[in-house]
């Protein structure tokens, strides 16, 4: 059974980077078909998906936040990361990590619990 | 990308039947069979409960079925119990790996 999860810091300021790491966990971050993401949840709001990394290394992002987002992944500590650049108190939420399952699948299967990331000065 | 549209809240008694209705457009739910659904309870991670329009995962009760007309996906709990109060999302596939989730809903067994 595959377990994500996440961690990194729980407070940012503004203007700065948000940065999480997901570990991975009963599974190789490098398995064929599978992609790597994250997916935020605004406080008493919807879900939102900020963007992946797949098992080729290629890299998809909302078009809405992809000019301050990357997603990076380390095979050799199985982990991916989020990095959210010049952040605002409207990036305040849980932030999950999730996986996208295999080839042709289009759908998130494993979630990681979520961390609180809020930012204030 | 706009947000995926679901009634905000709905309601039944145990033993009913509801249906949660998410409505997209012609360049997500209703260019794909990729609709999946999603069950939150309070303080806990997303799970999958439904993909690609109308498949259940292992482990997922028969109660919970899926269907798609047009740019309207739609959930339906049947047999409705108390554990089944949450908030559900559903999510579309946008093209070009993208994705867009609706507002969720949130269910009350009476």
């Amino acid at each position: 059974q595959v377990q994500l999860q996440e961690s990194g810091p729980t407070l940012v300021k503004p203007s700065q980077t948000l940065s999480l790491t997901c570990t991975v966990s009963g599974g190789s971050i490098s398995s064929s078909g599978y992609c790597w993401s994250w997916i935020r949840q605004l406080p008493g709001k919807g879900l939102e998906w900020i963007g992946y990394i797949c098992y080729s290394g290629s890299t998809y992002y909302n078009p809405s936040l992809k000019s301050r987002v990357t997603i990076s992944v380390d095979t050799s500590r199985n982990q991916f990361s989020l990095k959210l650049s010049s952040v605002t108190a409207a990036d305040t939420a849980v932030y999950y990590c999730a996986r996208r399952d295999g080839y042709n699948s289009y759908y998130f299967d494993f979630w990681g619990q979520g961390t609180l990331v809020t930012v204030s000065s | 990308q706009s947000a995926l549209t679901q009634p905000a809240s709905v309601s039944g008694s145990p033993g009913q039947s509801i249906t949660i209705s998410c409505t997209g457009t012609s360049s997500d739910v209703g260019n794909y069979n990729l609709v999946s659904w999603y069950q939150q309870h309070p303080g806990k991670a997303p799970t999958l409960m439904i993909y690609e329009v109308n498949k259940r995962p292992s482990g997922v009760s028969n109660r919970f079925s899926g269907s798609k007309s047009g740019n309207t996906a739609s959930l339906t709990i049947s047999g409705l119990q108390a554990e089944d109060e949450a908030d559900y999302y559903c999510c579309a596939y946008a093209a070009s790996d993208t994705y867009v989730f609706g507002g969720g809903t949130k269910l009350t067994v009476l």
